[in-house]
């Protein structure tokens, strides 16, 4: 059983520049969550996707947009990168109801220059 | 607004020890609490999860106490060993926002031989 993935796992750009991060989430799960860990800082909830539809979203700017597929995959876009966006971002995914353990991939490590 | 905090935020044990991370929530309305461990540039795996109709959760060597009035988490981790080198994270879900989960800073544990 597959958990949940992340690709690309490591990646560099510039400053200004747009960046798609993709997350397959767990087998059987519909929701998929991503977060943003700075160094030495715990998580920072981003948005969250059930039913394609974007549910809930933290206190991250327009520059941050998502999208959640019929398969229940997802995507992180971030348009002009700044070097605040240096970051872990990590997906995470349940199943819809609100007590759902959520299950976290390995994150996929933005490095802005 | 919830806030999670972690005490210790690093603590250094020889293996063996019998030891108990903490963790602390201002608002107790809470669906679930988490708590994950995190290896030095990974993703999360999660630990346990306790519901708030809870008191404890236990897995293996590990077992996870909720005192939802006070605000309290603890995670117990009996007769440690130099794997479980990693930083711990606790993460609430509060029911005004159960989307999303607000994560302490961690506790940053070191096991040494």
């Amino acid at each position: 059983d597959a958990g949940v993935t992340q690709s690309p796992t490591h990646l560099i750009k510039t400053r200004g520049q747009q960046v798609t991060l993709r997350c397959s989430p767990k087998s059987g799960h519909d929701t998929v969550s991503w977060y943003q860990q700075a160094l030495g800082q715990g998580p920072q909830f981003i948005f969250q996707y059930y039913e394609e539809e974007e549910r809930q979203r933290g206190n991250f700017p327009d520059r941050f947009s998502g999208h959640q597929f019929p398969n229940y995959s997802s995507e992180l876009n971030v348009n002009a990168l700044l070097l605040g966006d240096s970051a872990l971002y990590l997906c995470a995914s349940s199943l819809g109801g609100l007590t759902g353990e959520l299950f976290f991939g390995e994150g996929s490590r933005l490095t802005v220059l | 607004k919830q806030e999670v905090t972690q005490i210790p935020a690093a603590l250094s044990v020889p293996e063996g020890e019998n030891l108990v991370l903490n963790c602390s929530f201002t608002d107790s309305a809470i669906y679930n609490l988490q708590w994950f461990r995190q290896d030095p540039g990974k993703g999360l795996t999660s630990l346990l999860l306790i519901q708030s109709s809870q008191r404890e959760q236990t897995s293996g060597r590990l077992n996870a106490s909720l005192d939802k009035s006070s605000g309290r988490s603890t995670l117990y981790i009996a007769a440690s060993q130099p794997g479980d080198s990693a930083t711990y994270l606790c993460a609430v879900k509060h029911t005004g926002t159960a989307s999303k989960l607000t994560f302490g800073t961690g506790t940053r544990l070191q096991v040494t031989l």
